[in-house]
């Protein structure tokens, strides 16, 4: 029941460079979640953004969402050492079980 | 803060051995999860319970049970250990029903040999 797929897979970049990742979906949906993942460790939440809305912000994230193109975008500005890991996006299905993507890693070098 | 704890964070068993992982929330959720994640497939679900001794299968449930004797305990049993059971697995709970955040445990990496 994956229907979360993030793009790209694998993202560098430099330390105060934005980062923008994204997802695609396949069926309807009523909210989308990003999750983040250091490595080894368990999933946090960052960020749930409702089918009504089309931007939402968190600090430096920014998230969007494209009902009409089963599309989300993760955006994280100003990128820090602490920002690697791996991020993914969720979205529900019978109610209230998670559909993950693959996730994206991304590096944040020096 | 929501706590939700796993027994083991490393683990090495043989293959046909029985091999329980434990998780713990103390939070008074009702929902809890039992997840695998493997490179390049994500996660995928094994089984959830949305009450005590309740539980349903998930996506990927062959191979696995699972035990709720008590709301904030969750256990993944393994009656016998694979190689291909060689995965990260994550326990995740959430409030109730209707609610989306899941909370997750920091993750147990299992080594079957």
């Amino acid at each position: 029941s994956q229907q979360g797929e993030e793009d790209p897979q694998a993202l560098s970049i430099q330390e105060g460079e934005n980062a923008t990742m994204n997802c695609s979906y396949k069926t309807s949906i009523n909210n989308l979640q990003w999750y983040r993942q250091n490595s080894g460790r368990g999933l946090v939440h960052l960020i749930l953004i409702r089918s009504n809305e089309r931007e939402k912000h968190s600090g430096r994230l920014r998230v969007t969402l494209d009902t009409s193109k089963k599309s989300s975008s993760l955006l994280i500005t100003a990128s820090r050492a602490a920002d690697t890991a791996s991020y993914f996006c969720a979205t529900i299905y019978n109610d209230y079980k998670l559909s993950f993507g693959a996730g994206t890693t991304v590096t944040v070098r020096a | 803060d929501v706590k939700v704890t796993q027994s083991s964070r490393y683990l090495v068993k043989r293959t046909g051995e029985k091999v329980f992982l434990e998780c713990v929330q103390d939070m008074d959720h009702e929902n809890m999860f039992w997840y695998r994640q493997d490179p390049g497939l994500g996660l995928r679900l094994i089984y959830f319970s949305y009450d005590v001794k309740m539980k349903e299968k998930g996506d990927i449930p062959e191979g696995y049970s699972v035990s709720r004797e008590k709301k904030e305990r969750f256990s993944l049993i393994l009656e016998s250990a694979s190689t291909n059971q060689t995965s990260m697995y994550l326990c995740a709970s959430s409030f109730f029903r209707g609610m989306m955040t899941q909370y997750f445990g920091p993750g147990t990496r299992l080594l079957v040999l």
